[in-house]
């Protein structure tokens, strides 16, 4: 399996503009998880999904942030406006529903917002 | 209040030798999980070890074993005979088992670990 793919992998833009970072989870993963990373606080859950439903959203950090799972093979993390604050790290993983052990990351996209 | 406290930020250990990378968690939860992943500097998050709360035996993958105090509530992470390519963040991190968080997984501040030849 070629494992969790994210895209762009590095992403400069300008404050207020509009970002969108895509993700495709392994095949046959029925949950999907956003994560930002950053040096001050570290890596944090921004939303899942479970067979596509948005399960808990409550880590993301305001309305600017929106995520859609449009179906199983597909995921976008929007930023609208962005802010040189939302620079960051951010990770898409997945997992199998009978494998609540183990979450699969992708490689991350490294946002720069100046 | 933080879930996952991994109070060592950075670590150095001689090659070949074995390492214990300390973390404590909170939870109230009876049925909870905990994980151990790694961050090389390339970036990429790198699952090493999982540890469910019920388990009795610690777990085990390779060079890599957690050693689980259930009522110290520590997870702690033995990498033996460390390689250079050891070198990297350790994130230890807990999925708590209730019903409406069990897929969260909260993780730690991490620890950076030099290993040294």
């Amino acid at each position: 399996d070629a494992g969790v793919i994210q895209s762009p992998r590095h992403e400069v833009t300008e404050m207020g503009q509009e970002v969108t970072l895509r993700c495709k989870p392994i095949s046959g993963h029925d949950y999907l998880f956003w994560y930002r990373q950053t040096m001050m606080r570290g890596l944090e859950l921004l939303i899942y999904f479970n067979n596509n439903v948005p399960i808990d959203d409550s880590g993301m950090p305001e309305d600017r942030f929106s995520a859609k799972m449009p179906n199983a093979s597909f995921s976008t993390l929007k930023i609208q406006p962005s802010e040189p604050r939302d620079s960051a790290v951010y990770f898409c993983a997945s997992r199998a529903w009978r494998d609540a052990d183990t979450q699969y990351f992708g490689p991350g996209t490294r946002l720069t917002v100046l | 209040a933080q879930k996952i406290t991994q109070t060592q930020p950075g670590m150095f250990v001689q090659e070949k030798e074995a390492v214990t990378l300390d973390c404590t968690y909170d939870t109230s939860d009876q049925s909870y999980g905990l994980f151990w992943y790694k961050q090389p500097s390339s970036g990429e998050m790198i699952f090493l070890i999982y540890q469910g709360s019920y388990d009795e035996q610690n777990a085990t993958e390779g060079r890599y074993s957690l050693n689980f105090q259930k009522a110290r509530k520590s997870a702690n992470l033995v990498i033996s005979a460390s390689q250079l390519g050891d070198s990297a963040m350790y994130f230890c991190a807990m999925r708590e088992g209730t019903k409406t968080s069990y897929d969260k997984v909260i993780f730690g501040p991490g620890t950076s670990l030099s290993v040294i030849p």
